[in-house]
C-alpha cells in the first residue's frame, strides 16, 4: 500500500519569495508521483507529474518537482510566487501498475498544504 | 475538448436520505473514479469504474454504491446517509490503457453535499 506525507500542513510566504512544498512517499512497488492545485471552492488541476525519466519535472504555472527515489521523496518548487498561487496543492501517488483487471491505479493523495502568499 | 463536468454543484440533505450524484468523463475517456474530501483533508478513493463494473473499492461501506453507462458516465449513489457524509465528492477521468494516459485522473469541479 501506498501512502503520504505533506510536512507542512501551511506555508505563508511574501510574494516574488521562492517557496519549495514537501511531499514524502512510503511504497513497496514502483509509483507514480503527482502534485494538484485546489483553488477555493473549485475540484483539483494537475500541475505535474512524474511517470518515468527525468526526475525534474516542469508543470504548468512555472511549477517544478524534483523525484528523490533514495529520499521517497517528491517537493515542488517555485522560484517566484504570485498571489494568485494562493491554493491548496495535494501531493498523491499511485501504484506504477496496472493490473489485467483495467482502469487505472487509484490515488492516494496527502492531507494537503495551504499556501497563502501576501503582498 | 469537455472536460469533466459533475451535478449537481451544491446538495442538501437530511440524515437517513439517499443521495446520488452524477459524473461525465473528459472526452474520450473511459474509466471514472470516486473520491470524498473531507474539510480539510486530502481526497480519499470511494471506488473506480471502467467497462461499467466496479474494479476497484476503497475503504467505504457498501451504503456507497455506483455505476457507470454504455457512454461512460457515472453515478455515485449512498443511501442512509449520516452526518459524515458530507463532503466535497470529486469524480475524475482516466484512459485505460496504459500508455494512453491510464496513470493519469483529471478531476471535475465536484459535488458539495451538506447531511443535516
Amino acid at each position: 500500500a501506498q501512502s503520504v506525507t505533506q510536512l507542512d500542513s501551511q506555508v505563508p510566504v511574501f510574494e516574488e519569495a521562492p517557496v519549495e512544498l514537501r511531499c514524502n512517499y512510503s511504497s513497496s512497488v514502483s509509483v507514480y508521483l503527482f502534485w494538484y492545485v485546489q483553488y477555493p471552492n473549485q475540484g483539483l488541476q494537475l500541475l505535474l507529474k512524474y511517470l518515468s525519466g527525468s526526475t525534474l519535472v516542469k508543470g504548468i504555472n512555472g511549477f517544478e518537482a524534483e523525484f528523490n527515489k533514495s529520499q521517497t521523496s517528491f517537493h515542488l518548487r517555485k522560484p517566484s510566487v504570485h498571489i494568485s498561487d494562493t491554493a491548496e496543492y495535494f501531493c498523491a501517488v499511485s501504484a506504477s501498475f496496472l493490473g489485467t483487471q483495467g482502469g487505472s491505479e487509484k490515488l492516494v493523495f496527502g492531507k494537503g498544504t495551504k499556501l497563502t502568499v501576501n503582498p | 475538448d469537455a472536460g469533466v463536468t459533475q451535478s449537481p454543484t451544491h446538495l442538501i440533505k437530511t440524515r437517513g436520505q439517499q443521495v446520488t450524484l452524477r459524473c461525465s468523463p473528459k472526452s474520450g475517456h473511459d474509466t471514472v473514479s470516486w473520491y470524498q474530501q473531507a474539510l480539510g483533508q486530502g481526497p480519499q478513493f470511494i471506488f473506480q469504474y471502467y467497462e461499467e463494473e466496479e474494479r476497484q473499492r476503497g475503504n467505504f461501506p457498501d451504503r456507497f454504491s455506483g455505476h457507470q453507462f454504455p457512454n461512460y458516465s457515472s453515478e455515485l449513489n449512498v443511501n442512509a446517509l449520516l452526518l459524515g457524509d458530507s463532503a466535497l465528492y470529486l469524480c475524475a477521468s482516466s484512459l485505460y490503457p496504459a500508455g494512453q494516459g491510464a496513470e493519469t485522473q483529471y478531476f471535475g469541479p465536484g459535488t458539495r453535499l451538506l447531511v443535516l
